[in-house]
């Protein structure tokens, strides 16, 4: 089944203790991206990889880091996490151009003491 | 600067009636591409329609077609026969080319409440 798919789900952690979020796809797409959503602001973009090895900062980068080493994953690096980064996280995945649909994972809550 | 503006934050249709949800958006570019979303109460992101820059027809799927104006800006997202699992949070989203390669941007959404 074609998917994407996020680890952990649910995640409590405490102010300055560094995650990974886990993003992976199987659908040998290119594009890969992460969103936070927050109440009244929507989707907002943090990072996105145009290929392996390729990275660029969205709208909302700081305190976040990704890596894009293999083509399937692009994990979400929180070094040390801040109680403004509470969020609905979600990664997405396309093939390359501007109509391509972005195939989201399932998000992961997390909530940052 | 809000690129993607959603001005309805919650509407509410009866079922079987037809509703229109508005998205106007700004860029000064004249390649790229328009999305609406679906978001339901479980969470998932539900890909519903797709209109690209250069398209001269509007583009229909099933029950969802979008009005682009595109001298106005505008990429209306029209759901005809609504149906009570059409009860959801919607989003509009364009996706532009930059430097780096594609960056998507979403409006704050609009809550759609179906009533029966």
């Amino acid at each position: 089944e074609a998917q994407v798919t996020q680890n952990p789900r649910y995640l409590i952690t405490v102010t300055g203790k560094k995650l990974t979020v886990t993003c992976s796809q199987n659908m040998n797409h290119e594009y890969m991206s992460w969103y936070r959503q927050d109440p009244g602001l929507g989707l907002r973009q943090i990072y996105y990889s145009m290929n392996v090895e390729v990275t660029d900062k969205g709208d909302v980068p700081e305190g976040y880091k990704v890596s894009r080493k293999e083509k399937r994953n692009f994990p979400l690096i929180l070094e040390s996490p801040s109680p403004n980064q509470t969020s609905l996280y979600f990664c997405a995945s396309s093939l390359q151009g501007f109509g391509e649909t972005q195939y989201f994972g399932p998000g992961t809550r997390l909530l940052v003491l | 600067a809000q690129k993607i503006t959603q001005t309805q934050p919650g509407m509410f249709v009866q079922e079987k009636e037809a509703v229109t949800l508005d998205c106007t958006y700004d860029t000064s570019d004249q390649s790229y591409g328009l999305f609406w979303y679906k978001q339901p109460s479980s969470g998932e992101m539900i890909f519903l329609i797709y209109q690209g820059s250069y398209d001269e027809q509007n583009a229909t799927e099933g029950r969802y077609s979008l009005n682009f104006q595109k001298a106005r800006k505008s990429a209306n997202l029209v759901i005809s026969a609504s149906q009570l699992g059409d009860s959801a949070m919607y989003f509009c989203a364009m996706r532009e080319l930059y430097t780096g390669g594609f960056k998507t941007i979403f409006g704050a959404g609009t809550r759609l409440f179906v009533k029966a």
